[in-house]
């Protein structure tokens, strides 16, 4: 089945700097990969996504590649701000299966 | 609110006890996701319904646990005789289109399980 892995599992950076977080996929024919960020004490939101058949989608500040050959993907928050302190995870499909499989997290913290 | 909701937010309840949560997805939604969240990790998947059918189960999802959709709407998580390691977050989620068609997931604030 599908396994992902995330990394690092924490991270503090300085407000206005970027944060870059990783994440490996087991699964060649995963064809989607969203990231999610979970508040404290809220519920996860789809904050980006990406297809496999692009290799970069960028929305404001907040962008994502992919590496389909690697199996790796990433999100990366450019300027960041005190309000993008928050848990973040990757997901990728099971083959054959209607489910995402989460990464572990990653906790941001922005340091003002 | 049309989002998913979810009841109830918190439970605690002593080992050996059943406990019953509920969810009710977005309306249009008909895919329906549990999922199982502990501190300090990423969601685990449970169990997943398409209208009222329950087409996929995870094998964390021990017999003491049964989940229903009935009329392809709401959906119950019920567990049975309750363990301490049972203790975490349950969180519901729907969607209008299959994972594998991009579709989105839409998390309730989840139930917050305590095992005493």
């Amino acid at each position: 089945g599908e396994n992902v892995e995330q990394h690092p599992s924490t991270l503090s950076v300085q407000e206005g700097d970027s944060a870059v977080i990783k994440c490996t996929y087991s699964d060649s024919a995963s064809n989607y990969f969203p990231w999610y960020k979970q508040e404290l004490g809220k519920r996860p939101q789809l904050i980006i996504d990406i297809r496999s058949n692009v290799g970069e989608k960028k929305d404001q500040r907040i962008a994502v590649t992919l590496n389909k050959t690697a199996k790796h993907f990433s999100l990366h928050i450019t300027e960041t701000q005190p309000e993008d302190s928050a848990v973040y995870f990757c997901a990728a499909p099971r083959q054959g299966a209607q489910k995402l499989v989460f990464g572990q997290g990653t906790r941001l913290t922005i340091n003002p | 609110d049309t989002g998913v909701s979810q009841d109830p937010r918190h439970k605690i309840t002593k080992r050996g006890q059943n406990v019953t949560f509920r969810c009710d997805p977005i309306s249009e939604h008909n895919r329906l996701y549990w999922y199982r969240q502990t501190l300090g990790q990423g969601p685990e998947f449970l169990t997943y319904f398409q209208n009222e059918a329950q087409l996929e189960k995870s094998r964390l999802l021990s017999d003491r646990f049964s989940a229903e959709r009935p009329k392809g709407s709401f959906s119950t998580l019920e567990i049975q005789r309750t363990e301490q390691g049972d203790s975490a977050m349950y969180l519901c989620a729907s969607s209008p289109r299959t994972v594998s068609n991009t579709g989105e997931l839409f998390f309730g604030e989840g139930s917050r399980l305590t095992v005493l």
